[in-house]
Formats: structure tokens, sequence, C-alpha cells
């Protein structure tokens, strides 16, 4: 089962600057890979899936890119309410899906 | 518009038995298209996918927590269940129900409950 490594693991930056996270596996897992974001207090939002495709409702600055073992999620230009948590999740071995140990986006 | 609530213990001793309920609203349980999940997060750490059952009541659980797990469902209600036995305080975690979607060429959990916390103390 692939193992996910994010960094860095906090990230700070300012409204209106481009985020690049990144998510290593350590196997290839295709593109079988999801974004999630977690603001405080809330659950999980599904942000990308199969590595590069935006969820219903997401907005355009939010992209993923990536194949084999290394993905990446960037925010083109931040938003107060995009300062949150970030996890990457691998489902190439559904239904058991290990996640990533999360990027904190701060400012 | 489909929704998912978890209810439950908030406090339960060492060694009993944790038992937690996920009510879905606003939609179809008993579909095809979906399979049912819980995943925990404990304080301060990453999410850990605990299983699944669909909505016929097959299951399939993290070998890890396994022999501990039962999960039940009730396609009437539209509720699924979570019994976690011999809880011990690194049970201790947020409680999360999910649902997991075909997107793609893949399947990702693209709907959760609010969550509800589980504290594991005498």
């Amino acid at each position: 089962e692939a193992v996910l490594t994010q960094s860095p693991g906090t990230l700070s930056l300012s409204p209106g600057e481009r985020a690049t996270l990144s998510c290593r596996a350590s196997q290839s897992i295709g593109t079988y890979l999801a974004w999630y974001q977690q603001r405080p207090g809330q659950a999980p939002r599904l942000l990308i899936y199969d590595s590069s495709n935006r969820a219903t409702g997401i907005p355009a600055r939010f992209s993923g890119s990536g194949s084999g073992t290394d993905f990446t999620l960037t925010i083109s230009s931040l938003q107060s309410e995009d300062f949150a948590v970030y996890y990457c999740q691998q489902r190439n071995n559904w239904p058991r899906g290990t996640f990533g140990q999360g990027t904190k986006l701060e400012v | 518009q489909v929704q998912l609530q978890e209810s439950g213990q908030g406090l339960v001793k060492p060694s009993q038995t944790l038992s937690l309920t996920c009510t879905v609203s606003g939609g179809s349980f008993g579909t095809t298209y979906y399979f049912w999940n819980w995943l925990r997060q404990r304080p301060g750490q990453g999410l850990e996918w605990i299983g699944y059952i669909y909505y016929t009541g097959s299951t399939y659980f993290n070998p890890s927590l396994q022999s501990r797990l039962a999960m039940s469902v009730d396609t009437n209600k539209q509720q699924f269940s979570l019994k976690l036995r011999s809880v011990t305080a690194a049970d201790t975690a947020i409680y999360y129900c999910a649902r997991d979607n075909r997107l793609g060429s893949g399947w990702y959990f693209d709907l959760w409950g609010r969550g509800a916390l589980v504290t594991v103390s005498s």
C-alpha cells in the first residue's frame, strides 16, 4: 500500500499569492489521487479527484496535476477562506485509501 | 441536498463498545451508486479510513481494526452504524461518516458528515 508524504508541513503565504502543495507516493498510484480541504472545526471537503478534476462547486483557482508518484495542488490566488489544512489521499487500492499527513496553509 | 449526520455516544469507558450512527437525509440511500464509510481523525492527527458498508449489508474493514469492528445498515431509516469493541484511549477521535462515490475513474469521498467527537476515558 502506498504511503503518501506531503510537503511542506506548513506553508506561510499571503492572500493573493500562489500556493503549491506537493504529495509524493511511495509507489505508483496512477492518477487515483484526491485532494481535500479541512477548515478548523469542519469536515474535510473534496477539492480534486483523479489527480486533476475539480469536484462540484470548487472554484477554478484550485487545480491539481501529476501521475504516478508525484502530485501537486495549486491555488492560483489565495483567498482568506483558503487558509486551511490540505490532505491528499490515494485510492489506487480501493476501498482502502491512505491519506497524507497534511499541509497546513497559514497566513 | 443530501446530508450526513453522525450521532451517538460522546464518552465511552475503556474496554467498552463505541457505537455511532450516521443518518442520510435528502437523497437515496439504497442505491448501487454509493458505499457508506466511516473514517476517524485522532487529536492533532491525520485521517484514517475505518471501513465501508454497502446498502445490501456487505462490508469491508481496515485490517488494523477489523477484529474489533462491526457495521450495520437500516435502509428503511436511511442509516448505517458503527460498533468498535474493546476501546482504549487510542480510539479517542472525531469520527466521520462519508459517502464514497464513483467520480471519473475512481472512488472518492464526496460527501461528509460534520463529525462526532468520541472520547475514551474512565
